[in-house]
C-alpha cells in the first residue's frame, strides 16, 4: 500500500512553454500533498505544499506565479511549470502525507524536465 | 536557519559489512525523524522512522539511533548488500507538521 504516482515520467519541451505534472496517491487519500524540485548531486527542496481544495501554500523564493499548483481531490496534485526556461529543469518530485499512519510522507518516482 | 546535515558525503562499504550513516540536527523542536533511500534517478523510498520519545527503533538489516542530547541520528545497515547502494537522506519535522526538512545526503557505495 502506499503508492504514489506521477505523470510524466520525464518531459522535455521548449523555452517558453507549460508543463503539467500529476501527481496521484493511489491507494489512499491525502489531504496535503508537497512538491519538492532536486538538482543534482543535491538534495530535496521543498517547493510548495498543496492543500486540498484550498491554496498551496509556498516557500520562501518560489514563485507562486510561475508554479502552479492544484489539489482538486484527494488524490490529485497537479504542478504546472509556466513559461519553463532552461533553469527550470530539474527532477521534480511529489509526496502525500498519509494521516493516521505516523504521519508518513509518500513519495512519487518524480519527473524529470528538461527545458530546451 | 536550522538544518539538517550529515557528516559524510560519501561512504564505500564492502558487501557483507555493516554500514552507519550520520546525520545531524539543529532544530530541537523536531520530534520525528525519517531516513529515505534513494535510488538514481527514482523518488525517495522510506526505511524507517522514529519518533522523539525514542532512542533506538530497529527494521529488517536497518537500525535508526537518536541521540537527543547532542542532536544525533543514524542510520546502521546490517550486511550491507549490492542493492544497497544509493543516496540516502535524513530528514526532520522542524518545526513545522507534516513538512520535512532534508539533510544533504550521504552517497553509499557497495563494493564487492
Amino acid at each position: 500500500g502506499a503508492v504514489v504516482s506521477q505523470h510524466p515520467s520525464r518531459v522535455i519541451c521548449k523555452s517558453g512553454t507549460s508543463v503539467k505534472i500529476e501527481c496521484r496517491s493511489l491507494d489512499f487519500q491525502a489531504t496535503t500533498m508537497f512538491w519538492y524540485r532536486q538538482f543534482p548531486k543535491q538534495s530535496l527542496m521543498l517547493m510548495a505544499t498543496s492543500n486540498e481544495g484550498s491554496k498551496a501554500t509556498y516557500e520562501q523564493g518560489v514563485e507562486k506565479d510561475k508554479f502552479l499548483i492544484n489539489h482538486a481531490s484527494l488524490t490529485l496534485s497537479t504542478l504546472t511549470v509556466t513559461s519553463a526556461h532552461p533553469e527550470d529543469s530539474s527532477f521534480y518530485i511529489c509526496s502525500a502525507l498519509r494521516e493516521g499512519f505516523a504521519d508518513t510522507q509518500y513519495f512519487g518516482p518524480g519527473t524529470r524536465l528538461t527545458v530546451l | 536557519g536550522e538544518s539538517v546535515g550529515l557528516h559524510l558525503p560519501t561512504l564505500s562499504v564492502q558487501e557483507g559489512d555493516n554500514s552507519i550513516i550520520n546525520c545531524a540536527y539543529s532544530n530541537s523542536a523536531s520530534d520525528y525523524f525519517i531516513w529515505y533511500k534513494q535510488e538514481s534517478g527514482k523518488g525517495p523510498q522510506f526505511i524507517i522512522d522514529i519518533r522523539s520519545n525514542m532512542d533506538k527503533r530497529q527494521g529488517q538489516r536497518v537500525t535508526v539511533l537518536l541521540n537527543k542530547t547532542v542532536k544525533h541520528l543514524s542510520l546502521q545497515i546490517a550486511a550491507t548488500q549490492p542493492g544497497d547502494s544509493a543516496v540516502y537522506f535524513c530528514a526532520e519535522t522542524g518545526d513545522s507538521w507534516g513538512k520535512l526538512q532534508f539533510g544533504a545526503g550521504t552517497q553509499v557505495v557497495v563494493t564487492p
